[in-house]
Order: C-alpha cells, then sequence, then structure tokens
C-alpha cells in the first residue's frame, strides 16, 4: 500500500529546459512534504519542502506546488541542468502521535537532463 | 567534516553471520533513524530514536536491534543474517522529531549476503 506515488520512473530532459516530477499521496494526515535529491552512491540530500497550508514553494531554480485537494504535488527545476541529473524522492511527512512524524518515502524518479 | 556518516560503506558477509552497522552525526542533532532500501528502491523508515529513546519502531524482525549510547550515535545490529536482508541500510537525522525538520542522511552501507 503506497502513500506516497511516484508514477514515472525516469524522466530525460533538454538541458535548459523545465523538468517537472510529480508525486501523488493518499494520507490525509500528510501535512509537510519534501523533495530530496540522490547521486549514485550517496545518500538522499534535502532539496526543498511545503507545507500542507501553502501551495506553493520556491528556492531559486526549484519551485513545489501543491494540490491539497487532487493530493499531488511537483517539482519544477527551471532552468534545467547537467548537474541535475539524479534520483529526486518525494515524501511526505504525517504525525505519529506524542509529537513526534514520519516520513514516507516514493519510489523516486530518475532525472536524466542531456546537454 | 562529514554530517552524518556511516560504517561500514559495504559489507559482505554469509548468511547466519552477525553484523553491526554504525552511525554518527556531528550536527547536534537530537533524533536519529535508520531506512532500508531494498531492490524495488523504496526507503522504508526501521526505527528512530530522540534523544536517546525509541519512538519509530516499525514491522522490522527481532534480529534487527538499534542501539543507542548517545544522542549522537545510533548503531545497528543485525543478528543470524538472511538473504532477504541484502539491501543498502541508510542512517539519518535530523534536529527534532517533529518532522518539519529535513532529515540529513548518510552515504548508505551496502549489506550483501552471500
Amino acid at each position: 500500500d503506497q502513500q506516497v506515488k511516484q508514477n514515472s520512473p525516469s524522466l530525460s530532459v533538454q538541458e535548459g529546459r523545465i523538468s517537472i516530477l510529480n508525486c501523488d499521496y493518499t494520507n490525509s494526515m500528510f501535512d509537510y512534504f519534501l523533495w530530496y535529491k540522490k547521486y549514485p552512491a550517496e545518500g538522499p540530500t534535502f532539496l526543498i519542502s511545503i507545507s500542507s497550508i501553502k501551495d506553493k514553494n520556491e528556492d531559486g531554480r526549484f519551485t513545489v506546488f501543491l494540490n491539497k485537494s487532487a493530493k499531488h504535488l511537483s517539482l519544477h527545476i527551471v532552468p534545467s541542468q547537467p548537474g541535475d541529473s539524479a534520483v529526486y524522492f518525494c515524501a511526505a511527512s504525517a504525525p505519529i502521535g506524542a509529537g513526534s512524524y514520519q516520513l514516507t518515502f516514493g519510489k523516486g524518479t530518475k532525472l536524466s537532463v542531456i546537454p | 567534516d562529514t554530517a552524518v556518516s556511516q560504517t561500514p560503506k559495504y559489507l559482505v558477509t554469509q548468511m547466519g553471520n552477525d553484523k553491526s552497522i554504525k552511525c554518527e552525526q556531528n550536527l547536534g542533532h537530537d533524533t536519529m533513524y535508520w531506512y532500508k532500501q531494498d531492490s524495488k528502491k523504496f526507503l522504508k523508515i526501521m526505527f528512530s530514536y530522540n534523544n536517546k529513546e525509541l519512538i519509530i519502531n516499525e514491522t522490522v524482525p527481532n534480529r534487527f536491534s538499534p542501539k543507542s549510547p548517545d544522542k549522537a550515535h545510533l548503531n545497528l545490529h543485525i543478528n543470524s543474517l538472511e538473504l532477504g536482508d541484502s539491501a543498502v541500510y541508510f542512517c539519518a537525522s535530523s534536529q527534532d522529531s517533529r518532522g518539519h525538520q529535513p532529515q540529513h542522511f548518510g552515504d548508505g552501507t551496502r549489506l550483501s549476503i552471500l
């Protein structure tokens, strides 16, 4: 039972164009969403996040959009650069009691930016 | 000045052996985690400790036992290793357990069971 789904295992984009990575979720208790980037043989690194009370958060070339009614979020990278080639994980946070939270990760989307 | 470091990076061992993976963070964080990334690439939480206290203990076989000697360290001991334990294990830390703080990950330990 995947609560966080990234339905595209891979995505190829030309350098300079926009990359759009999508993520769907099913658990209405998720109240915070994060994107992580992962290079081979390294751990995931935090990229950008968004609270469920917002619909957009921007940080430089990266923008995350949240559509709560559709339970959908997306990560836009513009312009895409070859160094952006990596696996991108969507993660969602939900309370588990006693003030603690738990992250649930999607399966990841491998982005390839072609020079 | 690695923030979250885990050792060893690679671990190849025989079925039935007992092994440990160590994790240390120098970020001054209160919360540490162990995740397993299996062959299907899902990152799944196994355990979480907040200030040395266990707060998340997912459905993991009893053969897996976390130990937190202090809040900067969270080690993972695995008894009687099985073929299905082959995976990449990631350690992570965050400032607190409130979920709105990003988690910082180590580079993973690739465990292969022969």
